[in-house]
């Protein structure tokens, strides 16, 4: 079982807003330990998409965003396009566990 | 650039090993770690374990511990990762992921390698 919660399905339509929680606690994001993002598109290894909680790689766009509060991070999708339905996960590290994590995985549908 | 090539997919009885390969290329293979992580048909991705490809030291999740053995072979700049006593619930592709380190995020991912156990 993921220790890091997120939303099964998010949807919107072409150029709208979406945004996916990932909710941990106080042995991972509470921690302070980092949140990242990976896209993974069907079919396809996943990508890394947001690093150390806002940072984006070279090449990511900057539509994507990520945040993090408290327990939680989140990821924000604007303007969003076709190309961006796929899964989309978080990862921590959980002391507690000696482990990284990932969170349980989110399908963003674009309408 | 820098990439992680898998060898290709397994089909293993209930019981048996499976050992697959991941080889680096186009970066300095021992300043960086290598983590493995599985996704099941339809499921989300699961961490098994982490090596340093510097030093060799390993790190595996709980569930793996026991069965499971990561290694890696600096001259061909290649880890392995051997998963034994197989089940069908061990059905699953299988990434090889490279991290700068221990606390960075999985920058670079292997094709994945797909697994599957069926007598």
């Amino acid at each position: 079982q993921s220790v890091l919660t997120q939303p099964p399905s998010v949807s919107g339509a072409p150029g709208q807003r979406a945004t996916i929680s990932c909710t941990g606690s106080s042995s991972n994001i509470g921690a302070g330990y980092d949140v990242h993002w990976y896209q993974q598109l069907p079919g396809t290894a996943p990508k890394l998409l947001v690093y150390g909680d806002n940072k984006r790689p070279s090449g990511v766009p900057d539509r994507f965003s990520g945040s993090k509060s408290g327990t939680s991070g989140s990821l924000a999708i604007t303007g969003l396009q076709a190309e961006d339905e796929a899964d989309y996960y978080c990862q921590s590290y959980d002391t507690s566990l000696s482990a990284y994590v990932f969170g349980t995985g989110t399908k963003v549908t674009v309408l | 650039q820098a990439q992680l090539v898998q060898t290709g997919a397994e089909v293993k009885k209930p019981g048996a090993s499976v050992t697959v390969s991941c080889k680096a290329s186009g970066y300095s293979f021992t300043s960086y770690y290598v983590h493995w992580v599985r996704q099941a048909p339809g499921q989300g991705l699961e961490w098994m374990g982490i090596i340093n490809c510097s030093g060799g030291s390993t790190s595996y999740a709980q569930k793996f511990r026991g069965r499971v053995t990561m290694t890696r072979d600096t001259p061909t700049k290649t880890v392995y990762m051997e998963l034994r006593s197989l089940t069908s619930a061990d059905t699953a592709v299988y990434y090889c992921v490279r991290a700068p380190g221990e606390s960075e995020p999985f920058d670079i991912w292997g094709q994945g390698t797909m697994v599957a156990v069926s007598s």
